[in-house]
């Protein structure tokens, strides 16, 4: 079983949908948690930080559950310009910098 | 800030060459850097954490003699794929931690691909 798994896509969606990406971890020991977003042919870029009381930017919002390991993004309101490969990170046990990447979600927001 | 830069940002070659791609930390100085590797369509997987003045730590499965890594200062690390050939031909993406950083965000380079032939 993978480290960090999600589900990946594609997704497509009509502008102004609201989506949801889920992602699930097997480390119990992993203390921090992070969305990345990769364009084609570019490197990941940080989204947000997740946090265990949930955290919001604007359209952006990210939940960690801990006792089911899992962590979501939900996109409100959704642009074109939101296509892209979302990436669930989950920083290694205590102890390590090593971050674990899913495969990526891709989305696909369409006119 | 913490800008990171690779270089070059693609290279082609031919079998049995090496190539060397550097990663540099402008406007911080990185104690630790990682280099990871990225094949279509699939995820990043870490290939080796390299820490300033000290060997790196390679993940399993990953030869040291073929990928070889030096990180001689707190603002470049090299990443040398000796002997390529074409199934070492991908996305070589790498990134930084600040010194001192009081958070765990590492800080990625733009990447450079790979194609040997």
């Amino acid at each position: 079983r993978k480290e960090v798994e999600q589900d990946p896509g594609p997704f497509n969606v009509p502008e102004g949908a609201t989506v949801a990406f889920n992602c699930t971890y097997s480390n119990s020991a992993s203390q921090s948690f992070f969305w990345y977003r990769q364009d084609c042919r570019k490197e990941p870029k940080l989204l947000m930080s997740v946090y265990s009381s949930g955290n919001e930017d604007g359209r952006f919002t990210a939940q960690l559950n801990r006792a089911s390991q899992y962590i979501s993004l939900l996109i409100r309101d959704s642009k074109l310009s939101d296509s892209a490969t979302y990436l669930c990170v989950s920083l290694g046990g205590s102890g390590t910098y090593k971050y674990i990447f899913g495969t990526g979600t891709r989305l696909k927001v369409l006119a | 800030g913490a800008v990171v830069s690779q270089h070059p940002s693609w290279v082609i070659c031919k079998s049995g060459t090496s190539v060397k791609i550097e990663c540099r930390s402008l406007d911080f100085q990185a104690t630790t850097m990682f280099w990871y590797r990225q094949f279509p369509k699939q995820s990043l997987m870490l290939m080796a954490t390299s820490n300033e003045g000290s060997k790196a730590t390679y993940e399993q499965g990953v030869e040291k003699d073929k990928f070889l890594i030096n990180h001689a200062s707190l603002t470049l690390s090299t990443l040398t794929v000796t002997s390529a050939h074409p199934e070492d031909s991908s996305f070589y993406i790498c990134s930084a931690i600040g010194a001192g950083s009081s958070t765990d965000t590492q800080y990625f380079g733009p990447g450079t691909r790979l194609t040997v032939l």
